[in-house]
């Protein structure tokens, strides 16, 4: 069984630029989430989709990031304009239904903001 | 919402040796607490996980307590060998279904 799909893995960019991420999932997996993973610190949810729709985006910076899941499959987070303390580990996660049970993370996107 | 931590946040064992990482948590209504395990550039991986209405789990060399009413659960793991060295991240999935991680843990076993 394939794993979730994240990229790219790396990606170098400066302050007020914009950077882009895209996610695939486990095939069957209803639930997609983002986390965003600061060096030394735990993941911290970003947004939860179930299917196409949103079900928690309480934590995601608004004015700055956004993400779809336009057809209930893949996803993309954005960032726009990107600060310093975007720099961050950014993963993707699914799991079946998104209350019980596992998730399975992606590899990640490490950005870099200069 | 939910807050986690965790204790200590770096831990040396001798090969061999057990380690134990304790975790607390804040929200009464927690009902589920797993443990993740992450390797140098890779993302987190389930190793073990326990419901509210249990007290302890075991799976081979990993075992995970579970205290509701003092908040706090703990990752056991024995006869630790190499491959054990990683970041180990508890969690708790609070009222409002969200899965908040801690902080983690750095486990270094030395052969």
């Amino acid at each position: 069984e394939a794993g979730v799909a994240q990229s790219p893995r790396y990606k170098i960019i400066e302050k007020r630029q914009s950077v882009a991420f895209w996610c695939n999932p486990i095939s069957g997996h209803a639930t997609l989430y983002w986390y965003q993973q600061i060096l030394g610190q735990g993941p911290k949810l970003l947004i939860q989709f179930q299917n196409n729709g949103v079900v928690d985006d309480s934590q995601l910076p608004k004015d700055r990031f956004s993400a779809e899941r336009l057809k209930g499959v893949d996803s993309t987070l954005k960032i726009q304009p990107a600060k310093l303390e975007d720099s961050a580990v950014y993963l993707c996660a699914s799991s079946l239904d998104g209350y019980t049970g596992e998730l399975f993370f992606g590899e990640g996107s490490r950005l870099t903001v200069l | 919402g939910e807050n986690v931590e965790q204790h200590p946040s770096t831990l040396s064992v001798q090969e061999g040796d057990s380690a134990v990482i304790k975790c607390t948590y804040s929200d009464s209504a927690s009902n589920y607490f797993p443990w993740y395990k992450q390797e140098l550039g890779k993302g987190p991986q389930l190793i073990i996980d326990i419901r509210s209405n249990v007290g302890e789990k075991k799976d081979q060399r990993i075992a995970v307590t579970l205290n509701k009413t003092a908040k706090h659960f703990s990752l056991h793991i024995t006869e630790t060998q190499p491959e054990d060295s990683a970041v180990y991240f508890c969690a708790a999935r609070g009222g409002n279904n969200r899965l908040a991680f801690g902080k983690g843990n750095q486990v270094v076993v030395i052969p």
